[in-house]
């Protein structure tokens, strides 16, 4: 079975502050990871996925996740927080060899940019 | 290209009724799915598809049935819906192949009464 951990359910941070979201997950396999961005009243839009390679991954909007796979783990970052980036995240897995592609999503951790 | 299109945005229903929700899209994706979306759990995989006549189980498959009758249409049936069903639900597509990446629906906000 696979599962994803968001201990955070929300995270607050200052405008131009670097901004940490945490996510640790859990597959039998090779782990296929991923962050979705929600803003309120719409659906989840991709942010940035690992599949392998270079364990530094950058996506849109000028975020990035680390790979640690000692640690299994695939934190969120960005270097400077905006006040536009307050929204709820998620992280997702999926097992590299699962047949049945189900992407397995952690609760979500809602992120609080103050001005 | 419209993307994924979800109706209705809004429902309420009373405890007992049946209702569709319907699900289309124009990207020609073979992989369908439908989560829910609950407070602090996150999104949980309803049911899904991999194309036209083949569905599959997810997580949380009780009480709702699906059927995929061509490529574009993937609605999600509540056949007598419960309380426990309030929820909003969000209907996700992708590419089979690869660990492309799903594009989501505006989602559809539920309430059983």
């Amino acid at each position: 079975a696979q599962s994803v951990a968001q201990p955070e359910d929300q995270v607050n941070v200052a405008e131009g502050n670097p901004l940490t979201v945490k996510c640790t997950y859990s597959v039998s396999g090779n782990p296929y990871l991923f962050w979705y961005v929600q803003y309120p009243n719409r659906g989840l839009q991709f942010l940035l996925k690992y599949i392998t390679g270079d364990n530094l991954v950058k996506g849109s909007y000028g975020f990035e996740a680390e790979f640690n796979k000692s640690q299994t783990s695939f934190h969120l970052k960005k270097p400077s927080a905006l006040v536009s980036d307050s929204a709820l995240y998620f992280c997702a897995v999926r097992d590299f060899w699962n047949a049945g592609n189900m992407l397995t999503f952690g609760g979500g951790t809602r992120l609080m940019v103050k001005p | 290209n419209a993307g994924v299109t979800q109706t209705p945005k809004f429902q309420v229903l009373k405890t007992g009724q049946s209702m569709t929700l319907q699900c289309a899209q124009d990207m020609n994706h073979e992989y369908m799915s439908w989560y829910r979306q609950d407070p602090g759990m996150g999104l949980r995989l309803i049911h899904y598809s991999v194309g036209a006549g083949i569905t599959d189980q997810g997580e949380v498959p009780n009480g709702y049935n699906v059927s995929r009758s061509t490529t574009e249409d993937f609605p999600l049936r509540l056949l007598s819906a419960a309380p426990s069903q309030t929820s909003v639900y969000f209907c996700a597509t992708r590419v089979s192949s690869g660990a492309n990446v799903l594009t989501f629906g505006a989602g559809s906000r539920l309430t059983v009464l």
